[in-house]
């Protein structure tokens, strides 16, 4: 069965650098979109972006300037960077499998909070 | 950006009740949606894909309908494990966008 776990400092300050990993284990990353989607406190659902197997990415175009997804599958991780953060941008983060048929599997999620 | 919209937003029933949400798509999405139940703590679980495909280990009292702008998910006799927030995800066009979801409570 396949398990997805994010990991990532909890805490940030405004303008600092968000860096999320998210490790994939059970299973294999080829032939799989890998996401990012975040959740802040008390609201719904934001789609981040994808990044395929073969490293080729999609963005959601409200963050696209200060988003970087990279991916590792000989470790089996796939990562997300999110600069200049402010306050608005603290969310649970949830790495994700899946694109078309719908997002099947994902981590737990992680807290982010950007606070001074 | 395709918007979609859910209706209620929140919604009260009791347990053994007939349950239908309804969400709308800003253009057509063809059968592009999916429909995601989340309890409080927990990341999102996956139901229904294609609009009308049960997810693998979900129970048969979840189905989907619908194509194009409109969309329906019912639960046809409410679990005490049901009471939860519900989503629909259109899949057609990226930016993937979520509805606002729907919080199912206990009657």
């Amino acid at each position: 069965q396949v398990q997805l776990q994010e990991s990532g400092p909890g805490l940030l300050k405004p303008s600092e650098t968000l860096s999320l990993t998210c490790t994939v284990s059970g299973g294999s990353m080829s032939s799989y979109f890998w996401n990012w989607i975040r959740q802040p406190p008390g609201k719904g659902l934001e789609w981040i972006g994808y990044i395929y197997f073969n490293g080729n990415t999609n963005y959601n175009p409200s963050l696209k300037s200060r988003v970087t997804m990279s991916v590792d599958t000989s470790q089996n991780q796939f990562s997300l960077r999110l600069s200049s953060v402010t306050a608005a941008d603290t969310a649970v983060y949830y790495c994700a499998r899946g694109y078309g048929p719908g997002f099947g599997h994902w981590g737990q999620g992680t807290l982010v909070t950007v606070s001074s | 950006d395709i918007q979609m919209t859910q209706s209620p937003s929140s919604l009260s029933a009791s347990v053994g009740d007939r349950v239908t949400i309804t969400c709308r798509a800003s253009q057509s999405i063809s059968s592009y949606l999916n429909w995601y139940q989340q309890k409080p703590g927990k990341a999102p679980k996956l139901l229904i894909y294609a609009a009308s495909s049960l997810q693998s280990g979900v129970p048969s009292r979840f189905s989907g309908s619908g194509s194009g702008t409109d969309f329906t998910l019912t639960i046809s006799s409410l679990q005490p494990e049901d009471f939860a927030t519900y989503y629909c995800q259109q899949s057609y066009s990226t930016p993937v966008t979520f509805g606002q979801g729907t919080r199912l409570e206990i009657k």
